[in-house]
């Protein structure tokens, strides 16, 4: 079974508003890690945010949050105040067990164009 | 600086050559990945090296070879691909330190590699 489901193959959104992109989740363990990534048309994976599953507050990181509903198993992404530069594909990824190197477990991603 | 690089960028070969892809990460970090991301597919992980020692391959052909010689640096051998191992390989490192909630992972810009 898929760990990491993205059921939003692309996205749109119009300049300055706000869009929520969606992640579920599936794993047994209590310790776990949530992320965010962004992955421009040049490759790199560029680190967003990120949601422990103990952490009781939802993370934010500027304009990027992440709405975290542990009893849904969901991580969704919400970014504010779109920019185009927020064009590229967003992907999820979790791992399980917060210590030491561990596998990262990421979706399909979503493909974001932002439009002006 | 970037964190992490990788070279080269771009990769074309033939299907009898030898090639090895480069990762060096200059975040003072003990773990490192290879990943692979084919088009439509979430990517793979392919092995991880903490603190030098292999303790990860996840069911990789024997056609793809990992070297770590040291913390900072990683290699991927390659010899006798096949057209369908053409993809983006990442490399990323993260810190490998038994402490919660810090095992981000941070990429490189990727090589993407062409099998003919």
């Amino acid at each position: 079974a898929q760990k990491i489901t993205q059921t939003q193959p692309g996205m749109f959104v119009q300049e300055k508003e706000a869009v929520t992109l969606d992640c579920t989740y599936d794993t047994s363990d209590q310790s776990y890690g949530l992320f965010w990534y962004k992955q421009p048309s040049s490759g790199e994976m560029i680190f967003l945010i990120y949601q422990g599953s103990y952490d009781e507050q939802n993370a934010t990181e500027g304009r990027y949050s992440l709405n975290f509903q542990k009893a849904r198993k969901s991580a969704n992404l919400v970014i504010s105040a779109s920019q185009l530069g927020d064009s590229a594909m967003y992907f999820c990824a979790m791992r399980e067990g917060l210590t030491g190197a561990n596998n990262l477990f990421f979706g399909t991603g979503t493909r974001l164009t932002v439009i002006p | 600086e970037t964190g992490v690089t990788q070279t080269p960028r771009h990769l074309v070969m033939g299907m009898t050559n030898k090639k090895s892809l480069k990762c060096e990460q200059h975040l003072g970090h003990n773990a490192m990945y290879w990943y692979k991301q084919s088009a439509k597919k979430p990517l793979e992980l392919m092995f991880v090296y903490s603190l030098e020692e292999r303790v990860e391959n996840n069911s990789v052909p024997s056609r793809f070879s990992p070297e770590c010689p040291n913390s900072s640096h990683l290699f991927l051998h390659l010899h006798t691909l096949q057209p369908e191992d053409s993809a983006l390989y990442l490399c990323a490192s993260s810190p490998g330190r038994l402490r919660e909630g810090l095992e981000t992972q941070y990429f490189g810009p990727g090589t993407r590699l062409l099998v003919l």
